[in-house]
C-alpha cells in the first residue's frame, strides 16, 4: 500500500507543451504538497494546500497550477514547458502544518 | 535559505554508530529540529524530530544541545541500506508545513 503515489514516474516531453502529474495519498491526511528537486539536488517548496484551500504558495511561475478536487488529491498542470522545468517533482503529505510530512517518490520531468 | 549547516559527506562502517551532525545557531524558541533521509532514486523520508528534550524512536536517536544551537543523529547500528542523504531542518509550526532543506549530508555505509 503506497501512501503517496505520483504518477506518472517519467514524463519526457518537448518544450511548449502542458502537462499533468497526479499525487494521491491513502493516509487521510489534510494537506498537502509539491516540492521541486533540481539538478543539483535542492528541494524546494512549490505549494501547499490544506482542506482543498492552497496556504503557500512560493513564487513559482503561474504556468504551475495546482489543482485539488478532493483532499486526498493535489494534481499538478504545468503549461508551455520550458527546458528549465525539467526536474524531480515530489508530492508530500501530512496531518496538520504540524506533523511530519511523508512525500512520494517523485515524478522526473524531462523536457527537451 | 536553510538555517542549518552539515557536513557534506561521512563514512561509517556497516554495524557501527552514525553520528551526524548539525549546527543550528540561529533556531527560535518554538523551532523544531526535524531529520528526513533521501535514498537514491526516492522521496524524502521522515526520521525524527525534537524541541529540546532527546529523542529516540525505532529508527534513530536525536540528540540535542542545552542550548539547542547544534543537535546530532545518531543510527545507532548502520547498514548498507542507511546510505542515504540526511538532512537537518529547523521548523516552526507557524510555517505552513513548510520544510527548507539545505545540502544535507551524505552518508555512505561502507561493509
Amino acid at each position: 500500500d503506497t501512501a503517496v503515489s505520483q504518477t506518472p514516474k517519467y514524463l519526457v516531453t518537448q518544450m511548449g507543451n502542458d502537462k499533468s502529474i497526479k499525487c494521491e495519498q491513502n493516509l487521510g491526511h489534510d494537506t498537502m504538497y509539491w516540492y521541486k528537486q533540481d539538478s543539483k539536488k535542492f528541494l524546494k517548496i512549490m505549494f501547499s494546500y490544506n482542506n482543498k484551500e492552497l496556504i503557500i504558495n512560493e513564487t513559482v511561475p503561474n504556468r504551475f497550477s495546482p489543482k485539488s478536487p478532493d483532499k486526498a488529491h493535489l494534481n499538478l498542470h504545468i503549461n508551455s514547458l520550458e527546458l528549465g522545468d525539467s526536474a524531480v517533482y515530489f508530492c508530500a503529505s501530512s496531518q496538520g502544518s504540524g506533523s511530519p510530512l511523508h512525500f512520494g517518490n517523485g515524478t522526473r520531468l524531462t523536457v527537451t | 535559505d536553510a538555517k542549518t549547516t552539515q557536513p557534506p559527506s561521512m563514512d561509517c562502517a556497516e554495524g557501527r554508530a552514525a553520528n551526524l551532525p548539525c549546527n543550528h545557531s540561529t533556531i527560535s524558541g518554538n523551532e523544531y529540529v526535524y531529520w528526513y533521509r533521501q535514498i537514491h532514486s526516492q522521496g524524502p523520508q521522515y526520521i525524527i524530530h525534537g524541541l529540546k528534550n532527546n529523542e529516540t524512536n525505532e529508527m534513530a536517536s536525536l540528540i540535542i544541545t542545552e542550548d539547542r544551537k547544534s543537535s546530532t543523529l545518531i543510527l545507532p547500528h548502520a547498514t548498507l541500506r542507511d546510505t542515504a542523504v540526511y538532512y537537518c531542518i529547523v521548523r516552526g509550526y507557524n510555517q505552513g508545513g513548510k520544510l527548507i532543506f539545505g545540502q544535507g549530508t551524505e552518508l555512505s555505509v561502507k561493509p
